[in-house]
């Protein structure tokens, strides 16, 4: 079982639409981040998270901590396919560093 | 600015040998953290190292070591090879250590794609 559980695991869109991804834990986190990592790369940090209830945005891309920092949403507007890539979203435990299964998102041209 | 250097790219061992995987950071980070990534298990923290001492370590078994050497650099250990230590291996430096908080900016490299026949 997970610590940070992501949905959904698969998502398959066309190009332009509106998509969110979720982080949810029932574990608080100090912070959370997010990555994205495309095939034979190593995961590339998107935003960090701190205080809860926060928002940020990145371009198209929006994160959101929740009030109790136990989850996390990513919303990414008018998808591209330069977006298509694994998202994972990641939270330290004082000792330990865990990572979600990740969401694997492909946009269609 | 060189990124996270991870050697080599690929790797190819048989069951009950040992293997050594190295990792250079980016100039200036004293932080260096080593994760393990499968299908079926994602992406783990094995441990990390800062200023040459080990700070943190996941849950994974004694054949999973490593160390720092005084320039930051650092390289991963794993004796005894098994067939499910298959996996991309991950490094990660950053200018702070990850953990208690993981506020610090992480940059990985490439990995190393380790295959156990």
């Amino acid at each position: 079982t997970q610590l940070l559980e992501q949905s959904p695991q698969f998502l398959s869109i066309q190009e332009g639409e509106n998509l969110t991804v979720y982080c949810n834990s029932s574990s608080v986190f100090s912070s959370l981040q997010w990555y994205r990592q495309e095939p034979g790369e190593g995961p590339v940090l998107l935003v960090t998270v701190v205080t809860g209830g926060e928002v940020k945005k990145l371009k198209r891309l929006t994160f959101q901590f929740g009030d109790a920092r136990k989850d996390s949403s990513l919303h990414i507007t008018a998808a591209q396919p330069g977006d298509t890539g694994l998202y994972l979203c990641a939270g330290a435990q004082i000792y330990d560093m865990r990572f979600g299964a990740g969401t694997r998102l492909t946009v269609k041209p | 600015k060189a990124g996270v250097t991870q050697t080599p790219r690929y790797l190819i061992k048989t069951r009950g040998q040992q293997v050594t995987l190295s990792c250079s950071p980016i100039s200036g980070h004293r932080s260096v953290s080593w994760y393990q990534q499968t299908p079926g298990q994602g992406l783990q923290f094995l441990f990390e190292y800062f200023s040459e001492t080990q700070r943190n370590k996941g849950n994974f078994p004694g054949r999973f070591s490593g160390r720092q050497f005084s320039n930051s650099r650092s390289e991963m250990n794993v004796s005894t090879l098994e067939l499910g230590d298959s996996a991309l291996y991950l490094c990660a430096s950053s200018w702070g250590t990850v953990l208690p908080t993981s506020n610090e900016k992480l940059f990985f490299g490439s990995g190393t794609q380790l295959s156990v026949l």
